[in-house]
């Protein structure tokens, strides 16, 4: 089992409509939790963490956490073509806040 | 405040050859991280940073891979001999240890190729 698991897509959504982006990790103890936008070409940029379980907004996205289910999502409302890109999810394993570890990316691609 | 900074944005070279790739982290920040991507294995930590010093090359792939952070502000990572299977974009990343997520910010990326 992978240690993050996601979806690699591709993911496709009508512009206007809600993104959903899943990613599963195995260490029941992690802590700390991110999404990472890459454009293709470009390096991962920073858009979202999480650290306590339920919901986190910020603009048009929601990290959504499940400690429990070991599940984190990232939602994207009113997507736009703007948003197509990779969306990278990582996690610091239980006890290590240096190793952050990736998932492989969901590819979402957003229509007009 | 600029970013993660890497030189050179694009590295082609032939097998064999030495290959230095560069990196300069936000300025404050205290840990620096070396990644390499590629579309079969995905973002693939190769080593990391704590105040200058290494502290993890279990991910470096071998011995003709090695890094050197000689102060706060600059790091680098050095291939030699290279290999055409050492093509990929190689990120730097860096952050503050401390903050309240660890969270990391990247570069923009060398994209190394070797023929």
């Amino acid at each position: 089992q992978k240690e993050v698991e996601q979806n690699s897509g591709p993911l496709s959504v009508p512009e206007g409509a809600i993104a959903s982006l899943n990613c599963t990790y195995s260490d029941r103890g992690s802590q700390s939790f991110f999404w990472y936008r890459q454009y293709s070409g470009k390096s991962p940029e920073l858009i979202m963490f999480i650290y306590s379980n339920g919901d986190k907004e910020d603009g048009r996205f929601t990290a959504q956490l499940n400690k429990a289910s070991q599940y984190v999502s990232l939602l994207i409302r009113d997507s736009q073509p703007s948003d197509s890109a990779t969306y990278l999810c990582a996690v610091y394993p239980r006890g290590n806040n240096n190793d952050m570890r990736f998932g492989a990316g969901t590819r979402l691609t957003v229509k007009p | 405040d600029a970013g993660v900074i890497q030189s050179p944005r694009h590295e082609v070279t032939e097998m064999g050859q030495e290959v230095t790739l560069r990196c300069k982290p936000i300025s404050g920040h205290n840990s620096l991280f070396w990644y390499r991507q590629t579309m079969m294995r995905g973002l693939e930590l190769l080593i990391y940073f704590n105040n200058n010093v290494p502290i993890d090359d279990s991910g470096m792939p071998e011995d003709r891979f090695s890094a050197k952070m000689p102060n706060a502000s600059f790091s680098t990572l050095k291939i030699q001999p290279s290999e055409p299977r050492d093509s990929a974009v190689y990120f730097c990343a860096s952050r503050f240890l401390g903050s309240s997520y660890n969270e990391q910010f990247f570069g923009p990326g060398t994209r190394l190729t070797v023929l």
